[in-house]
């Protein structure tokens, strides 16, 4: 079942602004990761956090967790074109291996 | 990095027939992958949990004799569509985690290329 939600469900920026989506779940978690989907293709790994982590980086992305809230950021800085995908935030449960995808905001870069 | 090969990229079939689609983990052994179902512009639905070695583990709503799992090793998973329907078209992606190295928890999800299925 799904349990986070990507807010928004589409985000079109310029090429060199930054890109912010958010993730909000419902239970607790034991790790929070974000995925990039490119059209038509496998999901890539971007970056996993902790539940005792608040933030992360990792090149231009940061992510930040607040499990007080249920939710987490993902902020690409600089975006380029090739950063137009969709972006997934996927939880990990305690005592679960499986992990729990949301709908995905999809972002697209304008040259 | 780990990498997972998934196979056919795309496959159109008859009404009727069944349709074989493969998942290997390449440079890393995986006791567990996950077969997914995502339809356009929506989230990934999980199907099945396959396990190497054992029957996979069917998500509430997913017909067993409809979608075979077989997983004979600890490199290859495959999930066979049984009697397709045009109902059956969508996008399948498969993951796997490196359980070896990574564990099961804490750790991230390899993701094949997905195979696009369209029954006429």
């Amino acid at each position: 079942s799904q349990q986070g939600e990507e807010d928004p469900q589409a985000l079109s920026i310029q090429e060199g602004e930054n890109a912010t989506m958010n993730c909000s779940y419902k239970t607790s978690i034991n790790n929070l990761q974000w995925y990039r989907q490119n059209s038509g293709r496998g999901l890539v790994h971007l970056i996993l956090i902790r539940s005792n982590e608040r933030e992360k980086h990792s090149g231009r992305l940061r992510v930040t967790l607040d499990t007080s809230k249920k939710s987490s950021s993902l902020l690409i800085t600089a975006s380029r074109a090739a950063d137009t995908a969709s972006y997934f935030c996927a939880t990990g449960l305690p005592n679960d291996y499986k992990l729990s995808f949301g709908a995905g905001t999809t972002v697209t870069v304008r040259a | 990095g780990a990498v997972v090969s998934q196979h056919p990229s795309r496959v159109i079939c008859k009404s009727g027939t069944s349709v074989k689609i493969e998942c290997r983990s390449l440079d890393f052994q995986a006791t567990t992958m996950f077969w997914y179902r995502q339809f356009p512009k929506q989230s990934l639905m999980l199907m099945a949990t396959s396990n190497e070695g054992s029957k996979a583990t069917y998500e509430q709503g997913v017909e067993k004799d409809k979608f075979l799992i077989n997983h004979a090793s600890l490199t290859l998973s495959t999930l066979t569509v049984t009697s397709a329907h045009p109902e059956d078209s969508s996008f399948y992606i498969c993951s796997a985690r490196d359980a070896f190295t990574e564990g099961l928890n804490n750790s991230p999800l390899h993701f094949g290329n997905g195979t696009r299925l369209t029954v006429t």
